[in-house]
This record gives structure tokens, C-alpha cells and sequence, in this order.
């Protein structure tokens, strides 16, 4: 069966400070991989998808970036983090071909002071 | 493009009552719709979805959600609600063609009180 991790669970970082998170999936090949931001009371939004390795589209605008250096593994980063970029940060996979149905990892709580 | 609208951003039932969750949607083509809940502190579970054929769809902890196309709705319900209920709902919709990208409403809080 197919599983998906994201780590840390929770992070602390200082503004200015770097990003780095990270989300792996097992169990499945060329999945369409997908980072979302949970902002507090409020719903998802779309950072960024990929549908294959080195392959990154941008969904907003930010001081956010993203990379798939494998086929399974999703990074979330960033040189230096903001105030506003606290929040819930959720990973999720679809596969390559089917009917967009996403799976979600646990999720990644951030906090920039 | 399409887009979802979950008019209520929390909804207050006591247990062993009945709840629905309105979602109503946007779209010319046909689409694909999901229901997503999300626990406290958790990621999403997908709950149910509609994809084609019957219009009503059932998950199995006694959810269920319609598709109505003329009325660009999918409603989720449930007969009797328990306190374990209580979470996060969100609705979802994506175009049935090739790839394309969830599109989710802002989510709807289910608090259920004894």
C-alpha cells in the first residue's frame, strides 16, 4: 500500500531564518506530487504540483520554492521565511494517471516568531 | 475555471442529530467532486467522491453525498452525527480531463455536543 511522510511534524524558526521541509512517498511511481498551505482558519492553498522529477509549476507567488530531486521526494523551501509564511503545511499525492484523487501526508506545522 | 462554495463555516449539532454540509460548485464541464475530512492537527482523509454513475455515494462511517447537476450541488450528510464527527469538512472538485488540480472550498467546522 502506498504511504506518505512529511517531516518535521512541527517546526519553530526565527524570521530570516531558512526552510527546508520535506515529503517522501512509498508505494507508487511518478505520482503527481502537490505542497499546500493551511493558513489558521482557513482553507488550502495550492503552492506548487509537479508531475515528474525536476518538474515544478508555481501556483502563487512567493518567497517560496519547491524541487523534486526523485521521483518520490517533494522539498518545500525557502532562503528566508517571513512572518506570514506560518501555517499548516500539507504534502499529497496523486497518481499519474486516474481521477486526481489526492492522498495527504500528516502535515507539517510551521511558526515563524 | 471552476470553483467550490461552502457557505457554512461551522455548524453546531448535537449528538444523534442530523447534519448536512452544503457544497455547491462551479463549472462548465463535467467534474469530479470529494469530500475531505480533516481532524485536528492532521492531514486530509478523503471521505468520499463522486466520480460517475449513481449520484448518491456512501462512505463507511454512514456518510453520504449527492450529486445534483442541475443544481451544481454535492451535499454531505449524515443521519446521526457522533461527537467523534467533529472535525474539519472540506469539499473539493477537479475537470474530468487529463490532469488537473483540486480545487477546494473553504471548509466547513462540524461541532457535535452532547
Amino acid at each position: 500500500s502506498q504511504t506518505i511522510h512529511q517531516w518535521p511534524a512541527t517546526l519553530v524558526q526565527p524570521v530570516g531564518s531558512p526552510l527546508s521541509l520535506e515529503c517522501t512517498v512509498e508505494g507508487t511511481s511518478n505520482p503527481n506530487l502537490y505542497w499546500y498551505r493551511q493558513a489558521a482558519g482557513r482553507g488550502l492553498q495550492l503552492l506548487f504540483y509537479s508531475v515528474g522529477i525536476g518538474q515544478i509549476s508555481s501556483e502563487v507567488p512567493q518567497n517560496l520554492s519547491a524541487s523534486r530531486p526523485q521521483d518520490r521526494q517533494f522539498i518545500l523551501s525557502s532562503k528566508k521565511l517571513l512572518l506570514s509564511d506560518s501555517g499548516f503545511y500539507l504534502c499529497a499525492w496523486a497518481t499519474e494517471k486516474g481521477y486526481n484523487e489526492q492522498f495527504f501526508g500528516p502535515g507539517t506545522r510551521l511558526t515563524v516568531l | 475555471a471552476q470553483s467550490v462554495t461552502q457557505l457554512d463555516s461551522q455548524v453546531p449539532v448535537f449528538e444523534e442529530a442530523p447534519v448536512e454540509l452544503r457544497c455547491n460548485y462551479s463549472s462548465s464541464v463535467s467534474v469530479y467532486l470529494f469530500w475531505y475530512v480533516q481532524y485536528p492537527n492532521q492531514g486530509l482523509q478523503l471521505l468520499l467522491k463522486y466520480l460517475s454513475g449513481s449520484t448518491l455515494v456512501e462512505s463507511i462511517n454512514g456518510f453520504e453525498a449527492e450529486f445534483n447537476k442541475s443544481q451544481t450541488s454535492f451535499h454531505l450528510r449524515k443521519p446521526s452525527v457522533h461527537i467523534s464527527d467533529t472535525a474539519e469538512y472540506f469539499c473539493a472538485v477537479s475537470l474530468n480531463t487529463g490532469f488537473q488540480k483540486l480545487v477546494f472550498g473553504t471548509g466547513t467546522r462540524l461541532l457535535v455536543s452532547p
